[in-house]
């Protein structure tokens, strides 16, 4: 079966300083992979997506950048953390086929830039 | 832009009666919606589907309603229970018009508390 590995689940970091925060898959090959992240009274707004090794989009022009250096492994980072970075991250997949078509998430990382 | 709404932040319900949860969208080229929902400190869970050739899905409890003129859904649960109480999210796609299609767009949620 298919599951979804995200860490830490908690973060606090000073304002400036770098951020990495990772999320592997398994069980499954060619995901279509995503950040999303969920301010404080604010819904799920998506961050970035990749459909392949390397191919990654970005929604929001923002202080945060990604990668996806393997198949089943996605990367969000920050070169200097600001105060409104803070919120919950989600990183989540989906094959995107109408079998099993919708978004698996992680359990998310609380994120508090002080 | 707020392609998909759900304009009741809140809902608070007795035990055992029925939840309707809204939610609207402006984008005519969705066709599947989708219901989310999510604990505190947890990842959304998928709880319900819906494609825009139907205008009602059921799974036990939860029965989702689409009206594609209104561009409304909602979200019926029944009867509710304190294990309900979370937030759901209300999602949409233009996966089959082939618009979009690796993405989901989110509403910002409605607090459901089901009350013993």
């Amino acid at each position: 079966s298919q599951t979804i590995h995200q860490w830490p689940a908690t973060l606090v970091q000073p304002v400036g300083s770098p951020l990495s925060l990772e999320c592997t898959v398994e069980g499954t090959s060619n995901p279509n992979l995503y950040w999303y992240r969920q301010a404080a009274g604010r819904g799920l707004q998506l961050l970035f997506y990749s459909v392949g090794i390397g191919q990654i989009s970005s929604e929001v022009p923002q202080n945060l950048s990604a990668s996806r250096p393997q198949d089943r492994q996605f990367i969000l980072s920050s070169k200097k953390l600001l105060l409104s970075d803070s919120g919950f991250y989600l990183c989540a997949w989906s094959l995107f086929r109408t079998d099993v078509y919708g978004y698996t998430f992680g359990s998310g990382t609380r994120l508090t830039v002080v | 832009d707020q392609q998909v709404k759900q304009n009741s932040p809140s809902l608070s319900v007795q035990e055992g009666r029925i939840s309707i949860l809204n939610c609207d969208y402006t984008n005519s080229m969705f066709d599947y919606f989708l219901w989310y929902k999510k604990y505190p400190a947890e990842g959304p869970t998928f709880l319900i589907s819906i494609s825009s050739i139907k205008d009602k899905n059921e799974d036990g409890r939860f029965t989702v309603f689409l009206n594609k003129s209104a561009k409304h859904l909602s979200l019926h649960i029944v009867p509710s229970q304190p294990g309900d109480s979370a937030v759901y999210f209300c999602a949409a796609s233009s996966y089959y018009s082939g618009g979009s299609n690796y993405k989901l767009t989110f509403g910002k949620g409605t607090l459901l508390t089901v009350n013993p």
